[in-house]
């Protein structure tokens, strides 16, 4: 059964540092893997979505790397920002025919000023 | 604009009731999930439909039932069966399978 992982569980930092939140993942049999955000009380908005053939997706000042060999990704935030504060979720999609996404328990992220 | 609405944002059950979460997109999106979220864990999914009037059990679909009779709505209907309903309830659609999930805003549920 596919267990997703994310640590810190919490993290606290000021404005303007570069932060990197890590997943991972114990079936490296995925198909890919999606990072979401969610702010308190709403819904998930999808960040990033990295297929299992490739290394890594930007967007912005967002950076998201995944090593399916080791069973890992990273999220890369460049230049934190107050509104940046939010959960961090990352999920992945299993290879083996369904349709399911099994989701990490998030990182929950405060950019100070 | 194209989206998932999901109604009411609030919900209060009494014991031994039924109560049903709508959730509609215009995504034109053949796929469709619900989730659970509670505190300190990760979203678990409780059903999905790939097409009308076709769905699947996720992994906590106990006490809980769906139907897709339309492209656009998915219902969740939270029985009396569900022993412990407190919880945020997330819909999501997908273009297709493995394509990215978007979300609606949930529909926090509580019991009376």
């Amino acid at each position: 059964k596919q267990e997703v992982t994310q640590i810190p569980a919490a993290l606290s930092v000021p404005e303007g540092e570069n932060l990197v939140l890590n997943c991972s993942f114990t079936d490296s049999a995925i198909y890919n893997l999606q990072w979401f955000r969610q702010d308190p009380g709403k819904g998930l908005t999808s960040l990033l979505l990295i297929q299992s053939s490739q290394r890594e997706q930007t967007s912005g000042r967002l950076n998201a790397s995944l090593d399916k060999s080791s069973g890992r990704s990273t999220l890369y935030i460049a230049a934190s920002q107050p509104g940046d504060s939010a959960t961090y979720l990352c999920a992945v999609y299993d290879g083996g025919g369904g349709n399911k996404l099994t989701f990490g328990t998030g990182t929950q992220l405060k950019v100070e000023l | 604009d194209g989206g998932i609405t999901q109604s009411p944002k609030y919900l209060f059950r009494k014991e031994g009731q039924n109560v049903t979460l709508s959730c509609e997109q215009n995504l034109n999106h053949d796929a469709m999930y619900w989730y659970r979220q509670d505190p300190g864990q990760g979203l678990r999914l409780i059903y999905y439909s790939q097409i009308v009037n076709d769905f699947q059990k996720g992994d906590i679909a106990e006490g809980y039932s769906v139907s897709r009779e339309k492209k656009e709505s998915f219902p969740l209907t939270v029985t009396s069966a569900q022993k412990n309903p407190t919880a945020f309830y997330l819909c999501a659609s997908s273009a297709e399978r493995y394509q990215p999930q978007h979300f609606g805003d949930g529909t926090r549920l509580s019991i009376l």
